[in-house]
This record gives structure tokens, sequence and C-alpha cells, in this order.
């Protein structure tokens, strides 16, 4: 079993629609919580990320942690074309500030 | 206000040859990550360094790659005797440390090919 599992997708939706991009993970000594967007051939950008459990907003961006169920959850408000890309989620612990990533969701906007 | 800079952003080279990818973190960054992504796949760690020391190597290869990140000068990343398998984007992320060293912003990599 992987550390941290991912949809890979594609996941298409209308331009205004409300996203919902998903991770789980193994690993309960998982603290930190990074979600990255990565659009093709270009680095990883860091968009937001939350510390242990609990919600964080930002913009249309919101990431959410439940850690009971080991889940982890971004949702994308009024989505644009120009958030068609590809959604990492990167949890990393206290101990070692190495992040594990997941494989990553396609995720496809459509005007 | 540049970020994580990379370099080159592509590198072609024979099996046999040496391959050595730059990166300079941004400004008032002291820790660097090293991370690989192969084809299809996700970003895997490789080495986290600060100035002058390796703090924690667990995901680099045994044999072929090292890394250094000098008191002076970009961090770099050092592939001997490449072979095909190494092909692969690698990335280059940077942290201000402390409280903070989760906050990793990466380069826009270097793609390696290996003919």
């Amino acid at each position: 079993q992987k550390e941290v599992e991912q949809d890979p997708g594609p996941l298409s939706v209308p331009e205004g629609a409300i996203v919902s991009l998903n991770c789980t993970y193994s690993n309960s000594a998982f603290q930190y919580f990074m979600w990255y967007r990565q659009y093709s051939r270009k680095g990883p950008e860091l968009l937001m990320y939350t510390y242990s459990s609990g919600n964080k907003e930002d913009g249309r961006f919101t990431a959410q942690v439940d850690k009971s169920s080991k889940y982890i959850s971004l949702f994308i408000r009024d989505s644009q074309p120009s958030d068609s890309a590809t959604y990492l989620c990167a949890p990393g612990t206290d101990s070692s500030y190495k992040l594990i990533f997941g494989s990553g969701t396609r995720l496809l906007v459509r005007p | 206000n540049a970020g994580v800079m990379q370099n080159p952003r592509h590198l072609v080279r024979r099996r046999g040859q040496e391959a050595r990818l730059r990166c300079s973190p941004m400004k008032g960054h002291s820790h660097v990550y090293w991370y690989r992504q192969l084809p299809e796949e996700g970003l895997k760690f490789m080495v986290y360094l600060q100035k002058e020391n390796i703090i924690d190597e667990s995901g680099m290869p045994k044999e072929r790659f090292s890394a250094e990140f000098p008191k002076e000068g970009p961090s770099i990343l050092r592939i001997q005797q490449v072979v095909r398998g190494d092909s692969a984007a690698y990335f280059c992320a940077s942290s201000p440390g402390g409280l903070s060293s989760y906050e990793q912003y990466f380069g826009p990599g270097t793609r390696l090919t290996v003919t």
C-alpha cells in the first residue's frame, strides 16, 4: 500500500463548478498537509497547507484534513479553465521535512 | 524577488556520462531539497541539505548519486555514469528552515534525458 493515494483522474468539470480533490494516507504521524498545483512540464507550485486537523480557506480554495479517517481534501469554488492542472497532496511529519507526494489528480475545467 | 532557480532546464547525456544539476534557493532560504519525478509517477524525495551539511539522504540511490550545498554557490546534484533509468525531471525546492521547513518552494526542474 502506498503511503499517499490519489485518484489520477482526469477529472473533467464545467467552468464554475465546485471541485473536490482528495487523498488518503496511511501514516498517522503526518502532521503537515500540503497541496501543490503543477502545470504540464512546470515545477509544483505551493497552493496552501494545513497543520494537523481542521480547515483552512484561501480565496477560492479550502483545504480540509480529517486525521481520524486519514483523509485530505482540497475544494475549489467557481473553478476556472486556468485551474486545469495536476493537483498533488504532500503530507509530512514533524520529525522529517521530506514531503511524501501522491501521484496527483489531473483536473480539466471546460470553458 | 527571484524564486528557486535551476539549471540547466534540459540536459541530454549519453549512457556513462556525468550529469550535474544546479539549484539556487530563494533569497533568504538556507534549506534545499531534491526530488525526482519519473514519467507518470509522483515526486520522490531524494535528499535534504543545509549549507555544508547533508541532513537526510534516505531517498538517494546508494551508488552514482551525490549532492552538496557548499557555503558559497548553488546546490549540486551529481549523477555519475548515467543510465537510461535516470531519465526523469529533477526538482529542487527550498525553505526558510525552522518552523517553516515544511513550506517548500519548487524550482522549474531539470529534465534529464539519457540516450
